[in-house]
């Protein structure tokens, strides 16, 4: 199985709930942000970014949020289905195209 | 078949052992990288070329030193690896032809374990 994310915060909503997944990011500098979501045993899967001349985009049934004033990130989920339980990460771009991403935040999601 | 190729997908070895990690890649992109995943950490950053001629340092890089063959193969070695070099290690591309977007494709890892 999946090791990663033994000690993740972790999201339990039902099938059908709208499920949001917060990300505090910490460089002030940083233009761009994207969330992944990483399937047990698979790698991260690109989901939406947005960048920082921007406080929200939206995708098919996802909509990232920007609030530069606190540093703060979130990703909406709407009617969470059971295939959307994954590991989610937010990264943020610091520059020289480089991702830092964040420790990830797990979304079970109950039938 | 997988657009990123990670070999070997699972490996055990010994402490001191020299390891070395393969990523090819169909998606004819000029940017590659390796992530390292350890439980609670989320994704570090080994090293990344953005050709064939250029290799750059990440956060973590000491320890390891990596190859880049061609634009398709970049590889990750651990000259004498050690316990705390156990865990999930990602090969990653991007396009960067039309800048930078920061979506990076992702192989499906390469599990270390050094005993």
């Amino acid at each position: 199985g999946e090791s990663v994310g033994l000690h993740l915060p972790t999201l339990s909503v039902q099938e059908g709930d709208n499920s949001i997944i917060n990300c505090a990011y910490s460089n002030s500098a940083s233009d761009y942000f994207i969330w992944y979501k990483q399937e047990s045993g698979k790698g991260p899967q690109f989901i939406i970014d947005i960048r920082s001349n921007m406080d929200k985009r939206q995708g098919q049934r996802v909509t990232v949020l920007l609030n530069k004033t606190v540093k703060h990130l979130s990703l909406q989920i709407a009617a969470t289905q059971p295939g959307d339980s994954a590991v989610y990460f937010c990264a943020e771009n610091r520059g020289f195209q480089k991702l830092v991403f964040g420790t990830g935040t797990r979304l079970l999601v109950s039938p | 078949d997988a657009d990123v190729t990670q070999t070997p997908r699972n490996r055990i070895t010994k402490t001191g052992k020299r390891i070395m990690l393969e990523c090819s890649q169909t998606k004819g992109h000029d940017r590659m990288y390796w992530y390292r995943q350890d439980p609670g950490l989320g994704l570090q950053l080994i090293y990344y070329s953005f050709d064939v001629k250029d290799i750059n340092k990440g956060e973590i890089s000491d320890g390891y030193s990596v190859s880049r063959q061609a634009q398709a193969k970049f590889s990750l070695s651990l000259e004498s690896a050690i316990p705390n070099q156990t865990a999930l290690y990602f090969c990653a591309t991007s396009d960067g032809t039309s800048g930078f977007t920061g979506e990076l494709f992702f192989g499906e890892g390469s599990r270390l374990t050094v005993l």
